[in-house]
């Protein structure tokens, strides 16, 4: 049972557009949640976090936003850029757990000049 | 400031070798965790450790084994190789309250 889904295995923009990176979850008791960014060979950075009491939370070109009734996360990025192409996992976690993270298959994101 | 470093970085196995993964952090951070990221399965959760000494199962993890006996070091042990466990390896360690801070992966394929 995937609790952490990520349905588009791939999205392609035009540089200076806005990317939109979707989200589900079916886990009720997740409190707080995360988008990592990968490169090729390298491990996933940390990008930007909401915790379950908010709706949006920004930091420079990315905001997150978090529809708790829906189970529904999304990450935009404005403008995107070139250097955005990469893949991107949501992840999250359930309060008590250790700080066990639960992912997402992941989108690769790629940004077209 | 190398944050986490794992070690080796690519290991060809032949079934039934074993090898030990190393994942080292210099942050002193308390939680360390081994995942496994395969094509269109993203990371899965193999083994975790909340502290020196202590280690727990996590969502795969048959096959594996690991030891935390230096709070900076976490090991992950293969004791008999099978090609369903060629997979991308990455260690993490917790940065923040919520954040992790993930090692560049070991790429191990089995033979």
């Amino acid at each position: 049972d995937q609790q952490v889904k990520q349905n588009s295995p791939s999205l392609s923009v035009q540089e200076g557009r806005i990317s939109i990176l979707n989200c589900d979850y079916t886990n009720s008791m997740f409190d707080y949640f995360l988008w990592y960014k990968k490169y090729p060979a390298e491990g996933p950075t940390f990008l930007i976090s909401i915790s379950s009491i908010k709706d949006k939370n920004e930091d420079g070109r990315f905001t997150v936003f978090l529809n708790k009734s829906a189970k529904h996360l999304s990450l935009h990025i404005v403008p995107s850029q070139p250097g955005d192409s990469a893949v991107y996992f949501c992840a999250a976690r359930s309060g008590g757990s250790n700080y066990k993270l639960t992912f997402g298959k992941g989108t690769l994101l790629t940004v077209n000049p | 400031n190398a944050g986490v470093t794992q070690t080796p970085k690519f290991r060809v196995l032949k079934t039934g070798q074993s090898m030990t993964l190393l994942c080292a952090q210099d942050m002193n951070h308390e939680y360390m965790y081994w995942y496994r990221q395969d094509p269109g399965m993203g990371l899965r959760l193999i083994h975790y450790s909340v502290g020196e000494g202590t280690t727990a199962k996590g969502e795969v993890p048959d096959g594996y084994n690991v030891s935390r006996l230096k709070k900076q070091n976490f090991l992950l042990g293969l004791e008999s190789a099978a090609p369903s466990q060629t997979s991308v390896y990455f260690c993490a360690s917790r940065r923040t309250d919520y954040g992790y801070t993930f090692g560049s992966g070991t790429r191990l394929t089995v033979v």
